[in-house]
């Protein structure tokens, strides 16, 4: 267990709120992601961050925006919700180097927005 | 960066061996072929990872030939717990890089 914790695990919001997900790790890992995963599209990569205040794109960032402002917080802002990311989201961390890295997940926020 | 091809989805029954094969015809020499599985409503989890040749553990067995443009993931005698998602993810670990890239993955369902 790698000590990913999601927050909150569901929420439901309204079109135009900024919603805010937080990915908590206990490990000091370097690499944490985001993913969203809808039905027909699998895992994709929102952002993705390789240290304290350093942070990148992924494939579907528009509309996402992130913050790491210590090693173990990964947050998730959609500044203004739509009706399109209702999705599920995925925090995972990275562990280990070369050969013997591989990542790990939360449990999941499932937020809809209506 | 390295994309992957692989079938949507695999039909199986209890005790048979599964076979999924994925492309990946730009890997690069950095780069580890690294495969997941999704159960639904859970996050992935590493299965196995491999860079050239044969890898196996108490899961799975990876098979990647010499030009790596493509490896199999290889299920012995799979179970209806089986059933998930399985994705392949070619990935370079050096530096900043590292974005994991997950696809759409292959949907395995394993029948009694």
């Amino acid at each position: 267990d790698a000590g990913i914790t999601q927050s909150p695990r569901h929420k439901v919001t309204e079109t135009g709120t900024p919603v805010t997900l937080r990915c908590h790790q206990t490990e000091n890992h370097r690499y944490m992601y985001w993913y969203r995963q809808d039905p027909g599209h699998g895992l994709r990569l929102i952002h993705y961050s390789y240290g304290v205040k350093d942070t990148d794109k992924g494939e579907v960032s528009d509309g996402y925006s992130v913050s790491r402002s210590k090693t173990e917080d990964f947050l998730l802002t959609l500044e203004s919700a739509t009706s399109s990311q209702t999705s599920v989201y995925f925090c995972a961390i990275r562990e280990g180097t070369g050969m013997n890295t591989e990542a790990f997940f939360g449990q999941g926020t499932r937020l809809t927005v209506v | 960066l390295a994309k992957t091809t692989q079938p949507i989805s695999m039909d199986s029954y209890e005790g048979q061996e599964v076979n999924i094969t994925c492309s990946h015809n730009n890997i690069a020499t950095n780069d580890y072929i690294t495969w997941y599985q999704q159960f639904p409503s859970q996050g992935p989890r590493f299965i196995i990872q491999g860079y050239k040749t044969k890898v196996t553990n108490e899961v799975a067995s990876l098979f990647i030939p010499a030009d790596r443009k493509s490896s199999t993931l290889s299920l012995p005698r799979v179970s209806l717990s089986d059933t998930a998602v399985y994705y392949c993810l070619v990935v370079n670990y050096g530096g900043s890089q590292g974005n994991l890239i997950f696809g759409k993955g292959t949907k395995l369902s394993v029948k009694p």
